[in-house]
C-alpha cells in the first residue's frame, strides 16, 4: 500500500494570501506513460469531496486558476496563489496510481 | 450534466447486511469504472471498492470477503453488498466515477450506522 503523507495538518490563511500544502508518497507516483499518479481533492464543509487536480497539475473543469499543482516522483504540492473565503475546507491528496487509491489524511484549511 | 445518487444507507446491527445503490446520470455509464470511497464520522477518506469498465472487481483489505460491489449496465447503478457489518463499517460511503484513473464525479453519500 502507498502510504501518503500531508502537511500541515491544519492551515490558517488570510484571505489574499497565498497557501501552500504538501504531500508526500511512500513510493514514486511516476507511471509508465511518463504521468505522475496525484489528484487533489477539495471537501467543503458539508459537501462531498471534489475534484481540483489530476495528474499532479491538471486543474478539473471549473477549478480556478488560483489552484495550482506540481512535483513530481514522491513530493508534491498544492498550491493557492491567493486564498478566498470560498476555499476553507479539508484537501485531501490521492495516490492514483494504484486501483487500491490511498488518500492523505487532510489539510484543513481555514481563514484567519 | 453528470448526477450520482447513493441510497440504501441506514441504522443496522452488527452482523446485519446491507445493499447501498448508487444510480448515475449523464454519462455512458459501461464506459466508465466506478468506485465506492467512504468516511467514518471525522475521519478522511478511504477507498472500498472499484468496478472497472470490464467487470474487475477490486476491494479494500477491510472489506475482503464481507463486500460485494456489481453493476447493472441496464439500470446505470452500481451496488455495494455489504455482509458481516462492523461497528467500524460505520460511515459515509460515497460512490463515484472514474475518469482515468480519478475521481471526477461523486454523489451526496449515504449513511450507514453499524450499532446495536
Amino acid at each position: 500500500e502507498i502510504v501518503m503523507t500531508q502537511s500541515p495538518l491544519s492551515l490558517p490563511v488570510t484571505p489574499g494570501e497565498p497557501a501552500s500544502i504538501s504531500c508526500r508518497s511512500s513510493q514514486s507516483l511516476l507511471h509508465s506513460n511518463g504521468f505522475h499518479y496525484l489528484d487533489w481533492y477539495l471537501q467543503k464543509p458539508g459537501q462531498s469531496p471534489q475534484l481540483l487536480i489530476s495528474l499532479g497539475f491538471k486543474r478539473a473543469s471549473g477549478v480556478p486558476d488560483r489552484f495550482s499543482g506540481s512535483g513530481s516522483g514522491t513530493d508534491f504540492t498544492l498550491k493557492i496563489s491567493r486564498v478566498e473565503a470560498e476555499d476553507v475546507g479539508v484537501y485531501y491528496c490521492m495516490q492514483a496510481l494504484q486501483t487500491r487509491s490511498t488518500f492523505g489524511l487532510g489539510t484543513k484549511l481555514e481563514i484567519k | 450534466e453528470v448526477h450520482l445518487l447513493e441510497s440504501g444507507g441506514s441504522l443496522i446491527q452488527p452482523g446485519g447486511s446491507l445493499r447501498l445503490s448508487c444510480a448515475a446520470s449523464g454519462f455512458t455509464f459501461s464506459n466508465h469504472a466506478m468506485t465506492w470511497v467512504r468516511q467514518a464520522p471525522g475521519k478522511g477518506l478511504e477507498w472500498v471498492s472499484t468496478l472497472s469498465g470490464t467487470g474487475t472487481t477490486y476491494y479494500a483489505d477491510s472489506v475482503k470477503g464481507r463486500f460485494t460491489i456489481s453493476g447493472d449496465n441496464s439500470k446505470n447503478t452500481i451496488y455495494l453488498q455489504m455482509n458481516s457489518l462492523r461497528a467500524e463499517d460505520t460511515a459515509v460511503y460515497y460512490c463515484a466515477k472514474q475518469s482515468d484513473a480519478s475521481y471526477d464525479y461523486w454523489g451526496q453519500g449515504t449513511l450507514v450506522t453499524v450499532s446495536s
